[in-house]
C-alpha cells in the first residue's frame, strides 16, 4: 500500500485563486512528520512547510498553510493568492519514527501534483 | 554556506561502466541522504547515513554502494551502471533531531544520469 498518496496528477488555477493540493498518507506510528516540497522546472527541491503528528495547531509558513486531520490521516497544503510563480510541481512526504518525524530515516514522497497558475 | 552540493550535475555513462557521484554539506549535519527520481514519481530513497562511518539501506538500494568517510561528504557508487539507473539523482541532509528542533531535509540541485 502506498504510504503517501496524492491524487491530484495536474491542476489549472486561476492566478490570485487559492489552491488546496491533497495528500493522505498511511501509517501505523504514532510519532511521524510530514512535509510538503515544491519542485520547480529547474528541478531543485525547495521545503515549504513541515507538521509534526503531535502538534495541536495547523502549520502555516507566509501563504503557505497545513491542513492537517489527523483521524483522516489527511495533510492538505493550502496556498492562498496564487502567484505565477507558484507554477511548479509539489510533492507531499513522510518521514515516521524519532520524535514527530525527527528520526533518521529518510522521507517518503509521494507522486506529486503538477499546478498550473494561469494568467 | 554552499549548502547541499553535488558533483557532477550531468553524466552519461554507457551500460557496465562504473561512476562515483559526490554530495557534500557545509552545514554540519549528522543525516544525510541519497534519493532517486524518475519520471512521473516521487524521490526514493536509496542509502542514508546517520553519522561518520554509518550506512544503511533505504527503499530501492540495489545495485549502489555508498560510502561516509567524513561527515561532510557521503557517496554514491554505481559499480556497473544499468539502463535502469537512468534518473535523476537527488542527495540530502539535515540535521538529528536531538541537536535541533529543525526538521527539515535540505537538498542538493541534483545530477542528471543516463546510462546508455
Amino acid at each position: 500500500a502506498q504510504k503517501i498518496t496524492q491524487t491530484q496528477p495536474g491542476m489549472f488555477v486561476q492566478e490570485k485563486e487559492a489552491v488546496t493540493l491533497d495528500c493522505t498518507y498511511d501509517t501505523s506510528d504514532p510519532s511521524y512528520g510530514l512535509f510538503w516540497y515544491k519542485q520547480p522546472s529547474s528541478g531543485e527541491m525547495i521545503f515549504l512547510i513541515y507538521q509534526g503528528s503531535y502538534d495541536q495547531q495547523n502549520a502555516t509558513e507566509g501563504r503557505y498553510s497545513l491542513n492537517f486531520q489527523k483521524a483522516r490521516k489527511s495533510a492538505n497544503l493550502v496556498i492562498s493568492a496564487s502567484q505565477l510563480g507558484d507554477s511548479a510541481m509539489y510533492f507531499c512526504a513522510m518521514r515516521e519514527g524519532g520524535s514527530s518525524g525527527g528520526g533518521a530515516d529518510g522521507l517518503t514522497f509521494g507522486k506529486g501534483t503538477h499546478l498550473i497558475i494561469q494568467p | 554556506n554552499a549548502g547541499v552540493t553535488q558533483t557532477p550535475k550531468f553524466r552519461v555513462l554507457k551500460t557496465g561502466q562504473s561512476m562515483t557521484l559526490l554530495c557534500a554539506q557545509d552545514m554540519n549535519h549528522e543525516y544525510m541522504y541519497w534519493y532517486r527520481q524518475d519520471p512521473g514519481m516521487g524521490l526514493r530513497l536509496i542509502h542514508y547515513s546517520v553519522g561518520e562511518g554509518t550506512t544503511a539501506k533505504g527503499e530501492v538500494p540495489d545495485g549502489y554502494n555508498v560510502s561516509r568517510l567524513k561527515k561532510q561528504n557521503f557517496l554514491l557508487g554505481l559499480e556497473s551502471a544499468a539502463p535502469s539507473q537512468t534518473s535523476v539523482y537527488f542527495c540530502a541532509s539535515s540535521y538529528s533531531i536531538l541537536s535541533s528542533g529543525d526538521y527539515e531535509q535540505y537538498f542538493g540541485p541534483g545530477t542528471r544520469l543516463t546510462v546508455t
